[in-house]
């Protein structure tokens, strides 16, 4: 069965420093979505990306984050300095259109 | 703007019994819902998608209604198992008729109980 892919399961970072958090949606997808986690608390929205543009973003996702769609099939989420409070758990997930969205195992963000 | 809440205690309950969920949202109804799972340090698993003109929906061992005029899900799992024991969230479009992203309540855990 087709599922969506993330690497690194885990990422530890400095304070400051540039992450890439990547992502392979189920290959006949159009939409993709990045959503994180933070210990204990529920999931929240960040982006959405359709036919290569973002198609709505979080007021968390300010100037310091970024996707791309940089070959077809991958789909990244970068983070260019990372804060403490940036630490959570991030899914990447996609849908055909239906309304439901498959998710990814996520990565585990530790910034130190 | 849309809020929705989950029962944030565990729900702790007998193998084999059912176990009931409840998924109340405040503002507008939205044109569907949807009941993931969610185990520790892992990703949401679509369970079920239920949409505005459905009362309930069925598969396998779980049920789903939706009453918009309570604005309130339920989700029922029947014959429980220990391996059903994960929390269960409700998420739902931001806006009516909305199709992009998905606002997820905070989820029950549910443990069962051999």
């Amino acid at each position: 069965e087709p599922e969506v892919t993330q690497t690194p399961s885990h990422q530890v970072t400095q304070m400051g420093q540039e992450v890439i958090l990547r992502c392979v949606p189920i290959s006949n997808h159009l939409y993709f979505y990045w959503y994180r986690q933070i210990l204990g608390q529920k999931v929240e929205f960040l982006v959405s990306f359709y036919n290569n543009e973002i198609s709505e973003k979080s007021e968390i996702f300010d100037d310091q984050f970024s996707v791309e769609r940089p070959d077809g099939s991958n789909f990244t989420l970068k983070i260019r300095s990372t804060k403490l409070e940036d630490s959570a758990m991030y899914f990447c997930a996609s849908s055909e259109g239906s309304g439901v969205q498959f998710f990814g195992p996520g990565t585990r963000l530790t910034v130190l | 703007s849309q809020k929705i809440e989950q029962n944030s205690e565990a729900l702790n309950i007998q193998e084999g019994k059912t176990a009931t969920l409840t998924c109340n949202y405040t503002n507008y109804s939205p044109a569907y819902l949807q009941w993931y799972r969610q185990d520790p340090g892992r990703g949401p698993v679509f369970l079920l998608l239920i949409r505005e003109n459905e009362k309930e929906k069925r598969k396998e061992r779980l049920k789903v209604t939706f009453d918009t005029t309570l604005k309130q899900s339920l989700f029922h799992i029947t014959a429980s198992q220990p391996a059903d024991s994960a929390t269960y969230l409700c998420a739902l479009p931001p806006r009516p008729g909305g199709y992009n992203k998905l606002i997820f309540g905070a989820g029950t855990r549910l443990a069962v109980h051999p």
